[in-house]
């Protein structure tokens, strides 16, 4: 069974430094992309961050960028996100999500998801 | 920026269709998928490449796209159904994510 269970969410402050990790469980982590999805307080999704099975290709959204870093250890079967200058609309449940690959279209999409965690950035 | 566009709410009666329209200037050349959220839940992959279900997924739940619009189906609504539906997609190159706004399915 496909695990993803993310960990590191909590209360900062506006400027400060968070790093989230999500643990994955249940297939071969290293042969798929990986993904950061975050949710504010009664609002939809939106995408954060990519990282491709061996981290050679990274994307993040504008609104992250410069900002957020998304890093894996195949060897630990781990994902994260460093997330530093932080802002009060960064507050948000922050999902792990796999990838899966579309063999008609060749594009990525969200196969499994974690349950997330809480990020809080408020003074 | 790449956008795609929801309504905001849909509502119908249990047992009715309910369907959930999703805009988008690339659809044409790329796959809708749609995403269930459940209240204080994490979403669930309902439909995908377009028409397709998961495994577990009711037959009621159906997918449909023309030109730059993509529409959810629901025939014959259950009360379980209420939630928040997405759709996603990726931009022309493939390497941005996208989602829709989001709808308010209600069923009662």
């Amino acid at each position: 069974e496909v695990q993803l269970v993310e960990s590191g969410g909590g209360l900062v402050k506006p400027g400060g430094s968070l790093r989230l990790s999500c643990a994955a469980s249940g297939f071969t982590f290293s042969s798929y992309s990986m993904n950061w999805v975050r949710q504010a307080p009664g609002k939809g999704l939106e995408w954060v961050s990519s990282i491709s099975s061996s981290s050679s290709y990274i994307y993040y959204a504008d609104s992250v960028k410069g900002r957020f870093t998304i890093s894996r250890d195949n060897a630990k079967n781990s994902l994260y996100l460093q997330m530093n200058s932080l802002r009060a609309e960064d507050t948000a449940v922050y999902y792990c999500a796999r990838d899966d690959l579309s063999p008609m279209s060749g594009d990525y999409y969200f196969d499994y998801w974690g349950q997330g965690t809480l990020v809080t950035v408020s003074s | 920026s790449y956008e795609l566009t929801q309504p905001p709410s849909v509502s119908v009666s249990p047992g009715q269709t309910a369907r959930i329209t999703c805009s988008g200037d690339a659809l044409p050349k790329k796959y809708p998928y749609w995403y269930q959220q459940k209240s204080g839940q994490a979403p669930v992959l309902v439909i995908y490449e377009d028409s397709k279900r998961p495994s577990g997924i009711p037959e009621r739940f159906s997918g449909s796209s023309s030109g730059t619009m993509a529409t959810l189906t629901i025939s014959g609504a259950q009360v379980e159904d209420e939630a928040d539906y997405y759709c996603y997609s990726t931009d022309s190159s493939g390497n941005l994510r996208v989602f829709g706004g989001g709808t308010k399915l209600t069923v009662l």
